[in-house]
């Protein structure tokens, strides 16, 4: 079945690097997703790769896959407190089905 | 160019009332799609629309309903009501092919008491 998983949870301090993971169980899955959602929000679409990509850079995100550990990865360089939200993984499992996705993880900046 | 609107922002309503929502999705986006975000349950898909057809369907009671105008405009309906309807509804609009990339709106948040 379909299931994406997140931990729930991250803190880190300005200036760190954050990395939220991201594991998802449909091989088949073409593209892979990441969002943000502040307070009282709709979700923002921070970046996606595609299936057959290793990794994707977008200023200070990058996005790792692993297709083998079905294991995906966001990496915030330099974490400013506007960061702050909840961040969601999510897979389309092919071309023509709905987005599935995680429970999110609520990262937390301190200052 | 503007992103996707939906109407009303806060909406309460009683057990037993039915609501309708709005969505106007980003200008030349031909799909929406419609969540509902909860904290227990998360983001659960409700459907897809593409063209005015249903292309997608959630594992959602047929209390919910929805449908899409030739303007790609899109509108889902709750009817009979419960409290555990209680959600932000999220709607999302995309070309689709090839990435498939969906753009949320801001989300009608309703409560049901």
């Amino acid at each position: 079945g379909e299931d994406v998983e997140q931990s729930l949870f991250l803190s880190v301090r300005e200036g760190d690097s954050s990395v939220i993971n991201c594991t998802y169980t449909d091989s088949s899955s073409t593209y892979l997703y990441w969002y943000k959602q502040e307070p009282g929000a709709g979700l923002q679409l921070l970046t996606y790769i595609f299936s057959n990509m290793d990794m994707k850079q977008d200023q200070r995100l990058t996005v790792l896959l692993n297709k083998k550990d079905k294991h995906l990865s966001l990496r915030i360089a330099d974490t400013q407190t506007g960061d702050s939200a909840i961040y969601f993984c999510a897979e389309r499992p092919s071309g023509n089905t709905p987005l599935v996705f995680g429970k999110g993880t609520r990262l937390s900046v301190i200052a | 160019k503007a992103g996707v609107t939906q109407t009303p922002r806060y909406l309460i309503k009683t057990r037993g009332q039915q609501v309708t929502l709005s969505c106007s999705p980003i200008s030349g986006h031909r799909s929406v799609s419609w969540y509902q975000q909860t904290p227990g349950q998360g983001l659960q898909f409700l459907f897809e629309y593409f063209s005015e057809t249903q292309r997608n369907k959630g594992n959602f009671p047929g209390r919910f309903s929805g449908r899409q105008f030739s303007n790609s405009r899109s509108e889902m309906n709750v009817s009979t009501l419960e409290l555990g309807d209680s959600a932000l509804y999220l709607c999302a609009s995309s070309f689709r092919e090839p990435s498939y990339e969906q753009y949320f709106g801001p989300g009608t948040r309703l409560t049901v008491t």
